[in-house]
């Protein structure tokens, strides 16, 4: 599972509060992503990082933010939830060393529902 | 924008048949081309790994890729019930940082 971990695994929260989800590798990955995955649209990238303090936005990032303080923590931050993020996140890892540097290798993942 | 597309499913093969998932992509700059596979509940699990062009065996997959065509494949011999899952294709472009764009994922049924 390349040392990665999600939590929480299951939230369910109100429309307009905050929700941070939480990504953490003890392997010092440098890159991380943030998926969401939803029926039809196969997974759908947020999200990633390049180091610490790195950041850039992927092709879905309205309404997500993220930060990467440390080399093994990276957090996706819902700012005012929606019923629309609603959905399963899957955070990813890859590194040079790890492979030829594109496979990524996936959390268990967050089910959040946004009531 | 950039599309990965697979072959609709679901798709249904019996017990050691050969299941075949194809995928093409419209970006043509894409270096890295991927198959995982998915349980339903599960997280993606990387299961075939493809740069160049042609076949490339693990076990009972084959890979297939024509960069001419945009097109990659997978083949799955014998197929067995534990086979069953949903397959995503991601391709990966030519930019640094390996973003991956995904198919919406074929569906695969092997029954006995």
């Amino acid at each position: 599972d390349a040392g990665i971990t999600q939590s929480p695994r299951h939230k369910v929260t109100e429309t307009g509060t905050p929700v941070t989800l939480r990504c953490h590798q003890t392997e010092n990955h440098r890159y991380m992503y943030w998926y969401r995955q939803d029926p039809g649209h196969g997974l759908r990238l947020i999200h990633y990082s390049y180091g610490v303090k790195d950041t850039d936005k992927g092709e879905v990032s309205d309404g997500y933010s993220v930060s990467r303080s440390k080399t093994e923590d990276f957090l996706l931050t819902l700012e005012s939830a929606t019923s629309s993020q609603t959905s399963v996140y899957f955070c990813a890892i890859t590194d040079p060393g790890l492979a030829r540097g594109n496979e990524q290798f996936f959390g268990p993942g967050t089910r959040l529902t946004v009531l | 924008q950039k599309e990965v597309e697979q072959n609709s499913g679901p798709l249904s093969v019996p017990e050691g048949a050969i299941a075949s998932l194809n995928c093409t992509y419209s970006d043509r700059v894409s270096q890295s081309f991927f198959w995982y596979r998915q349980y339903s509940g599960k997280s993606p699990e990387l299961i075939m790994s493809i740069y160049s062009n042609g076949d490339k065996e693990d076990g009972r997959f084959t890979a297939q890729l024509n960069k001419a065509s945009q097109y990659v494949s997978l083949l799955i011999r014998d197929s067995q019930p534990s086979d069953s899952a949903t397959y995503l294709c991601a391709v990966a472009g030519g930019t640094s940082y390996g973003k991956l764009t995904f198919g919406q994922g074929t569906i695969l049924t092997v029954h006995p």
